[in-house]
């Protein structure tokens, strides 16, 4: 079982809606990241928060829009998707961001834009 | 050059069988190196940290050359269950650094343990 907890697992929207995701972890982890994962590839960075404050934007385009409310939420807000957008949005977090910290992933939602 | 490049695989081997992953860096600077696992469909799993000295966990082994910028896995009598996806994962991060906490992904290595 994943310590990380995602909501939805999975999201079907159309180009026109604003959906959220949403990402929970109760470790006391203070670096939180979204990911996107397309088939058959490794995932991709596109925000690192540390301690609740955005410290890596991977020139994500904006109508993907981070928001961590505190040290254990991270929220994904999503307006006006492309079907390109499909994909798999994983969560993690770690201790912190820096030397040996591995981290910890949720189980993902799978979205599909249509 | 990728920055990081794994072995093409996939790799089909029986079970019990001997198993070797190779991986190489680009960015000699890189802080921490790991090993995930992920499954069809599922997250990535953290499967070990890979350390300078080397180190093992059960049937698992991870090896690190920072000279050679490489690193391995074995996985030694393998099972049904080890079948996954195996990602090499670096941290290239330094202190202070923009790119710090950013983990650089491998391609990942199939692997398939028949009966």
């Amino acid at each position: 079982d994943t310590e990380v907890t995602q909501t939805p697992k999975h999201l079907v929207m159309g180009m026109t809606n604003k959906k959220s995701l949403k990402c929970e972890q109760h470790m006391g982890h203070r670096a939180m990241y979204w990911y996107k994962q397309k088939a058959k590839k490794p995932p991709e960075l596109m925000f690192v928060y540390s301690y609740e404050k955005l410290s890596i934007n991977e020139s994500v385009p904006s109508r993907f829009s981070p928001e961590c409310p505190n040290s254990s939420l991270l929220n994904l807000h999503l307006h006006a998707l492309q079907p390109e957008d499909s994909a798999l949005y994983l969560c993690a977090s770690s201790q912190g961001t820096g030397g040996n910290q591995p981290q910890h992933f949720g189980d993902g939602t799978r979205l599909s834009i249509l | 050059r990728k920055e990081v490049e794994q072995d093409p695989g996939p790799f089909n081997v029986p079970e019990g069988a001997t198993v070797a992953f190779n991986c190489t860096y680009s960015n000699s600077a890189s802080q921490s190196f790991f090993w995930y696992r992920q499954d069809c469909r599922k997250e990535p799993k953290l499967l070990m940290s890979v350390y300078s000295s080397g180190n093992e966990d059960g049937r698992f082994t991870a090896q690190l050359n920072r000279a050679s910028q490489y690193i391995s896995l074995l996985i030694r009598d393998s099972k049904l269950s080890d079948s996954a996806t195996y990602l090499c994962v670096v941290n290239m991060g330094s202190a202070g650094g923009t790119s710090y906490g950013k983990l650089t992904f491998g391609q990942g290595t199939i692997l398939t343990v028949h009966p």
